[in-house]
C-alpha cells in the first residue's frame, strides 16, 4: 500500500452523525483522491485535489466534504446528507499529469448502524 | 465520455494454465491504461500501465498486457498462473489532459490447484 495511510481501518457510525476518515501520504504527491467502492460497481470518485487548498467534486460527491490544507493530507467527511453510507473508502495519491499511477492506501470499511 | 468495460465478472483457470482478463475503452484521444489488483479488505495495488510505445507492456507479478488500438483493449495475461494470482482485477483508462481516472467494475480471478 506504499506511503498512503488510511485510519481507521473500521469505522461504525450512527444514523445522523458526521464522520471523517483520514488519508495521509509521505510520497510527495501533488494529486490526492477519494474513491468510494461497492460490491459490482468498481471505484466512484468522490472528490480529488490537484494541489493544496483546491480540489473538485467527483462523480458522486453529494453528502461528502473534504479538506486540503496540507500537501501530505487529504481528510473525508462523510455527513448526514450522504443517505448510504456503508462502504469501502479509498484513499489515493499521484504525481500530476494524466500518465502517473494512482496509489492507494489500504483503505477504510465504514459501517452504519 | 471516457469508458472502460470489463466484461467478465469472474475468470477461473486451473494452475499452470495461461490467464487473460479482458478490458476494453473509449476515450477521446490517445488513451493512458492501467491495470490494478485488489486482494480481499486491502486497498488497489499497481500491476502495469501503457502510455506510448510498445503495444506488449510488462508488469509486476509476471503479469503482461497487450494494447490493441484497432480493437481499443488493453487485455491482461500472465502465461501460468498460479493459486496466489486469485483477486480482484481493475481495468482503468485516463485520456489526456483530463483529471479523472475511471475504473471498470473489476474481474475476480479465481485459480485453481
Amino acid at each position: 500500500d506504499g506511503g498512503i495511510t488510511q485510519s481507521p481501518k473500521y469505522l461504525f457510525r450512527k444514523e445522523g452523525q458526521n464522520v471523517t476518515l483520514s488519508c495521509e501520504q509521505n510520497l510527495n504527491h501533488d494529486a490526492m483522491y477519494w474513491y468510494r467502492q461497492d460490491p459490482g460497481q468498481g471505484l466512484r470518485l468522490i472528490y480529488y485535489s490537484q494541489i493544496v487548498n483546491d480540489f473538485q467534486k467527483g462523480d458522486i460527491a453529494e453528502g461528502y466534504s473534504v479538506s486540503r490544507e496540507k500537501k501530505e493530507s487529504f481528510p473525508l467527511t462523510v455527513t448526514s446528507a450522504q443517505k448510504n453510507p456503508t462502504a469501502f473508502y479509498l484513499c489515493a495519491s499521484s504525481l500530476q499529469a494524466s500518465y502517473n499511477e494512482q496509489f492507494f492506501g489500504p483503505g477504510t470499511r465504514l459501517t452504519v448502524l | 465520455a471516457q469508458s472502460v468495460a470489463q466484461p467478465e465478472d469472474q475468470v477461473n483457470v486451473a494452475e499452470g494454465n495461461p490467464l487473460t482478463v479482458k478490458c476494453t475503452y473509449s476515450v477521446s484521444g490517445n488513451p493512458y491504461l492501467f491495470w490494478y489488483v485488489q486482494y480481499p479488505n486491502r486497498g488497489l495495488q499497481f500491476l502495469l500501465k501503457y502510455i506510448t510505445g510498445d503495444n506488449l507492456v510488462k508488469g509486476s507479478y509476471g503479469f503482461e498486457a497487450e494494447f490493441n488500438k484497432s480493437q481499443t483493449s488493453f487485455h491482461l495475461k500472465k502465461p501460468s498462473a498460479l493459486v496466489s494470482d486469485s483477486a480482484l482485477y481493475f481495468c482503468a483508462v485516463r485520456g489526456p489532459n483530463t483529471d479523472k481516472l475511471i475504473f471498470g467494475t473489476g474481474t475476480r480471478l479465481q485459480v485453481f490447484p
